[in-house]
């Protein structure tokens, strides 16, 4: 059955690398979410897109963090450069623009050392 | 931006025992979704409510929507140890129907 995949799972890092997350949404699916979820904060959404266009990216630290959607098949969330408060899981999920369910990958748990 | 709250923060039930989340907003809600994850998971969508006094129900959970659209509550009958993991309500945002702020959640632990 169709669902939202997410690479790598776990992605461990040192301070200051560049980290590069990967989602593909549900085919068919025209918004495309990133979610980080720490014990924390929750879980906050840090940018969506509609039919491939960023709409919001004000949950998103602008300066290190950046979030693409080259094609319908792939978004991307690029952290540059890492920092250890940037350790997180996150979540990218899909869905319809009207408010409908949304689908969840399995995450990204990233740690920054 | 829209602030939810959800009590308990936490819950620890007997297998059998009944619970029950609330989910409250400082702002009228146009419609809130309810989502589980269970541990090391991600979340999963449950239901999604609309209208003012909405009830719905999901076999042994019924989820209400406040008649102002200011609160919401998800209540489990006789608990399961499957029903353990963290509810999370997430109301959309009126200007932005697809944009969801989710909850501090209520994290479930049953046991037998």
């Amino acid at each position: 059955d169709a669902r939202v995949t997410q690479t790598p799972r776990h992605k461990v890092t040192e301070m200051g690398q560049e980290v590069t997350m990967r989602c593909q949404p549900i085919l068919g699916h025209n918004t495309v979410f990133w979610y980080r979820q720490t014990m924390m904060q929750g879980l906050e959404l840090l940018a969506y897109f509609r039919n491939r266009a960023p709409l919001d990216d004000s949950g998103m630290p602008k300066d290190r963090f950046s979030a693409e959607m080259p094609d319908a098949t792939l978004a991307t969330l690029k952290i540059q450069p890492s920092e250890p408060r940037d350790s997180a899981v996150y979540f990218c999920a899909s869905g319809f623009w009207s408010p409908s369910e949304q689908f969840f990958g399995p995450g990204t748990r990233l740690t920054v050392l | 931006g829209q602030q939810v709250m959800q009590i308990p923060q936490y819950q620890h039930v007997q297998e059998g025992e009944d619970f029950t989340t609330y989910c409250n907003s400082s702002t009228t809600l146009s419609n809130i979704q309810w989502y589980k994850q269970r541990p090391g998971g991600h979340p999963v969508f449950l239901i999604q409510l609309v209208k003012s006094g909405e009830v719905k129900k999901q076999k042994r959970l019924t989820f209400q929507f406040g008649e102002a659209k200011k609160n919401s509550s998800l209540h489990i009958t006789a608990t399961q140890t499957t029903d353990v993991g963290t509810y999370f309500c997430a109301p959309s945002d009126t200007g932005t129907a697809s944009k969801l702020t989710f909850g501090t959640g209520t994290r479930l632990q049953v046991t037998l």
